[in-house]
């Protein structure tokens, strides 16, 4: 069974440039979550989802962030335009949702904005 | 915003010597779970605890959960070079959003 699959693996991009990454999840999850962290920190909520509805967004710079879940499947996180200080690795992770249930991680896009 | 805190930040050990690491948090939890995350990589699961349990094992990995003074702790005992990685805590406080503390990176030496 394939695990969480994520693309791209790196990203360079000039500062005011948009950026897109995308994430598929493991099939049959329901809840997808995007993650950031940043060197030597743990990783910090952006949004999660459960099927195709933002149950916890609380945490995502909407003046800048967006994200989608079209179809409750895969997902794509986006920022525009991108910052110097958005400089780390997007994770995507999922699980089956519910009480007591584990997340499954992506290999993380990492970012480098110039 | 981060909950967990992990300690020690680095642990440096021998292979066959036993690392601990501990985790302190702030808000009740439904469970505490503890990843590792090797450099470059995603996180990988290693164990979960339920808040109504105080230890669990597996393999070579014992965990416990005081909820009273909010802390958990890691043991990995016997530990080899392939467990150099970063490892951290992640709680979930019943809405199936798993926060993370900031990590222990721990070497093992050949």
């Amino acid at each position: 069974e394939a695990g969480v699959v994520q693309s791209p693996r790196y990203k360079i991009i000039e500062k005011k440039q948009p950026v897109a990454f995308w994430c598929n999840p493991i099939s049959g999850h329901n809840t997808l979550y995007w993650y950031l962290q940043n060197l030597g920190q743990g990783p910090e909520l952006l949004i999660r989802y459960e099927n195709e509805e933002a149950v916890d967004d609380s945490q995502l710079p909407k003046d800048r962030f967006s994200a989608e879940r079209l179809k409750g499947v895969d997902s794509t996180l986006k920022i525009q335009p991108a910052e110097l200080g958005d400089s780390a690795v997007y994770l995507c992770a999922s699980s089956t949702g519910g009480r007591n249930t584990e997340a499954f991680f992506g290999q993380g896009t990492r970012l480098t904005v110039v | 915003s981060q909950q967990g805190e992990e300690d020690p930040q680095a642990l440096s050990i021998q292979e066959g010597e036993n690392a601990t690491m501990n985790c302190s948090y702030k808000t009740s939890i439904n469970n505490l779970q503890w990843y590792r995350q090797n450099s470059g990589r995603g996180l990988v699961h290693l164990i979960l605890i339920r808040s109504n349990e105080r230890e669990k094992h597996s393999g070579r990995l014992r965990v416990t959960l005081d909820t009273s003074k909010k802390s958990s702790s890691l043991l990995i005992t016997a530990s080899r070079a392939a467990d150099t990685a970063s490892y951290f805590c992640a709680t979930d406080a019943g809405y199936s959003t798993l926060t993370f503390g900031k990590g222990t990176m721990l070497l093992v030496s050949p």
